[in-house]
Formats: C-alpha cells, sequence, structure tokens
C-alpha cells in the first residue's frame, strides 16, 4: 500500500521568506509524486508532478520540488513566498503499480504574512 | 482553461436520505474520479470510472455510493442513505488518460455534504 506524510500541519512566514515543505512516501516501487494547491474557496490546483528523468521539478509560480529516492521524500520549496501564496498544499503519490488511485498526504496549512 | 464543475457547492440533508452529487469533467477527458475530506483529515480516493464501468474502488465505497454517467457530460456520485459520517467535501476529478500517468488529474471546487 502507498502512503504520504507531511510533517508540517501549519506553517506562517513572511514575505520574502524561503519555503520548504517536507513530504515523505512510503511505496516498494516505482512512484508519480505530485503537488496540488488549495487557495481559500478554490478547488486543487496541480503545482507540479514529477514521472521520471531530472529530479529537480519544476513548476508553477516559482515552486520547485526534489525528488530523493534514497529518502522517499519529495519536497516543495520556494525561494521567495508571497502573500498569494497563502493556501494549503498537499502531497500525493500514485504507485505504478496502484492503478489510478492518487493518495494525498494530509496537507500543510501556510500563511503568508505581507 | 476548462475546468471540472461541481454542483451543489453545499448539501445539507438528514440522515437517511439519498443524495446525489453532481459533476461535469473535462470534455474531453475519459477517467472519472471522486475523492472526499472529512474535515481536518486527508484527502481519501472514493472510486474511479472509466468506460461506463468502475475501474476501481477503496473500502470506503461501500454498497451506499453508487456512481454513474448517465449522459455523455454529467458523472454523479449517489449515497443511497446517509449517514452522519458522510458529512465532508466531496471532490470530483478528471483526466485524459490513467491517474497517475502522464495525466495529471483535473479537480473540481468540491461539493460540502452535510448530514445532520
Amino acid at each position: 500500500a502507498q502512503s504520504v506524510s507531511q510533517h508540517n500541519h501549519h506553517v506562517i512566514l513572511s514575505e520574502a521568506a524561503s519555503l520548504e515543505l517536507g513530504c515523505n512516501y512510503s511505496y516498494g516501487g516505482t512512484v508519480n509524486l505530485f503537488w496540488y494547491v488549495q487557495y481559500p474557496g478554490q478547488h486543487l490546483q496541480l503545482l507540479l508532478k514529477y514521472f521520471s528523468g531530472d529530479p529537480l521539478v519544476k513548476g508553477i509560480k516559482g515552486f520547485e520540488a526534489e525528488f530523493i529516492k534514497s529518502k522517499f521524500s519529495f519536497n516543495l520549496r520556494k525561494p521567495s513566498v508571497q502573500w498569494s501564496d497563502t493556501a494549503e498544499y498537499f502531497c500525493a503519490v500514485n504507485g505504478n503499480n496502484a492503478g489510478n488511485m492518487l493518495t494525498f498526504g494530509g496537507g500543510t496549512r501556510l500563511m503568508v504574512k505581507p | 482553461e476548462p475546468e471540472v464543475t461541481q454542483t451543489p457547492s453545499h448539501q445539507v440533508t438528514q440522515m437517511g436520505q439519498e443524495v446525489i452529487l453532481r459533476c461535469v469533467p473535462i470534455s474531453n477527458h475519459l477517467y472519472f474520479y471522486w475523492y472526499r475530506q472529512i474535515l481536518g483529515q486527508k484527502v481519501e480516493f472514493l472510486v474511479s470510472f472509466y468506460n461506463n464501468e468502475i475501474s476501481e474502488k477503496s473500502e470506503i465505497f461501500d454498497d451506499q455510493f453508487s456512481v454513474e454517467r448517465p449522459d455523455g457530460s454529467n458523472f454523479t456520485l449517489k449515497i443511497r442513505s446517509t449517514k452522519l459520517e458522510d458529512s465532508a467535501m466531496y471532490f470530483c476529478a478528471s483526466s485524459e488518460r490513467p491517474g497517475g500517468s502522464n495525466s495529471p488529474l483535473h479537480f473540481g471546487n468540491g461539493t460540502r455534504l452535510t448530514v445532520t
């Protein structure tokens, strides 16, 4: 079975601070990894995804994530956050033998203070 | 950008009543999903649907739940006899190809179901 854990439930940062949100997964095979963002009152939107190739993936709005296979991690980073990044961030995994099922982490609620 | 739309945005129902949550997936997508998020908990997979049949379902998706694609555009989730613990945000999603391959899921805004 696949599982995902996000260690930070709530993060509060000031604008221009750097961000790193942790994500660790558990799965015995090849994985596809995703970060989704949910802005207040809106739907889940894909920030970035990793399927194969370069383990450092770049997404929208200046976000990036690095897949470290040896650590089973896929941490999300942004060098300088903005107030508009206030949202909830979800890491998700799909194991290659897990069919269509995405397993989500518990989410990290990010608040950026202006 | 095309969107997945869900109606209603909020549904209140009494325990034991049937509810139908509606979704219009993105038009050229072939794979459809329902997820739910109980307040304060993780987003959980319920079911995936392709070619007019369920392709996968979780243990949450018991006999009280059913899905249907009644026409070429709608995708519905029915809960036959709601329980208090069914109160959650229900998200519909769709993808062009099997989710988890090179085809990310696109989610709707969700329907908040409150069972009283």
